[in-house]
């Protein structure tokens, strides 16, 4: 069972910002949003979560609504190697698997 | 420092041919995982260990595949008289600590296992 949407695909500009949404509205209270990506013929890569705050890292920024149900994740200058599928996941604190779904695909355009 | 390794990358077998899938997680790390990706599909839990015990082998989609991870480390996959249903990107993840929904699980570049 899913328990995140998100879209299939989207592109965006070289350089852009780029803002991927994620649907999440069975989150339960303690539930993570976990954010990783996944570029072509490599292993999924770690990005960034959070609880209830907006969170930052050098990589990205994640916004979470205050009701918890959606979040986006920015890319604040897309580059070509950032072209990705980027999958955003519902995590249990007490659950070690991840639970993928089939992502976004993103494609930066020059 | 060195990332998860995963070898062989690529693997070809002939169906009913039996394989094995090796996982060097980061030094250090207690847990580890393998996870299979269909083509055009996100990775699919398959099992976890915890040092060398194997506590979670629910994902595993039947009893040809079986894994390992003897001394705590290095861990292998193998996968008994292959099927054509298992080809698929076999991925490994290793994080630092044991049981724990906030560890970072940091993924190998995976093999690519083709049944022909």
């Amino acid at each position: 069972d899913a328990k995140t949407t998100q879209p299939t695909s989207m592109d965006c500009a070289e350089g852009r910002a780029a803002n991927l949404p994620c649907n999440h509205s069975t989150i339960s209270g303690n539930e993570y949003v976990y954010w990783y990506r996944q570029i072509h013929s490599q292993g999924p890569q770690y990005i960034i979560h959070g609880l209830k705050n907006n969170e930052t890292n050098e990589m990205a920024s994640l916004i979470i609504t205050e009701d918890r149900k959606s979040s986006t994740l920015i890319l604040p200058h897309a580059t070509l190697r950032d072209t990705a599928v980027y999958y955003c996941i519902v995590r249990d604190p007490n659950d070690y698997k991840l639970s993928f779904g089939a992502g976004t695909t993103v494609t930066v355009r020059a | 420092g060195a990332g998860v390794s995963q070898s062989p990358r690529y693997k070809v077998a002939k169906r009913g041919q039996d394989v094995a899938l090796r996982c060097d997680p980061i030094s250090g790390h207690v847990s580890l995982f393998w996870y299979q990706q269909a083509l055009g599909q996100g990775p699919e839990f398959l099992t976890y260990f915890q040092n060398e015990a194997q506590l979670d082998k629910s994902g595993l989609p039947s009893d040809r595949f079986f894994a390992e991870r003897p001394e705590g480390s290095v861990s292998t996959l193998k996968i008994q008289r292959t099927q054509q249903e298992d080809s698929a990107v076999y991925l490994c993840a290793s994080s630092l600590g044991p049981t724990s929904g906030q560890e970072t699980q940091y993924f190998g570049p995976g093999t690519r296992l083709l049944v022909l």
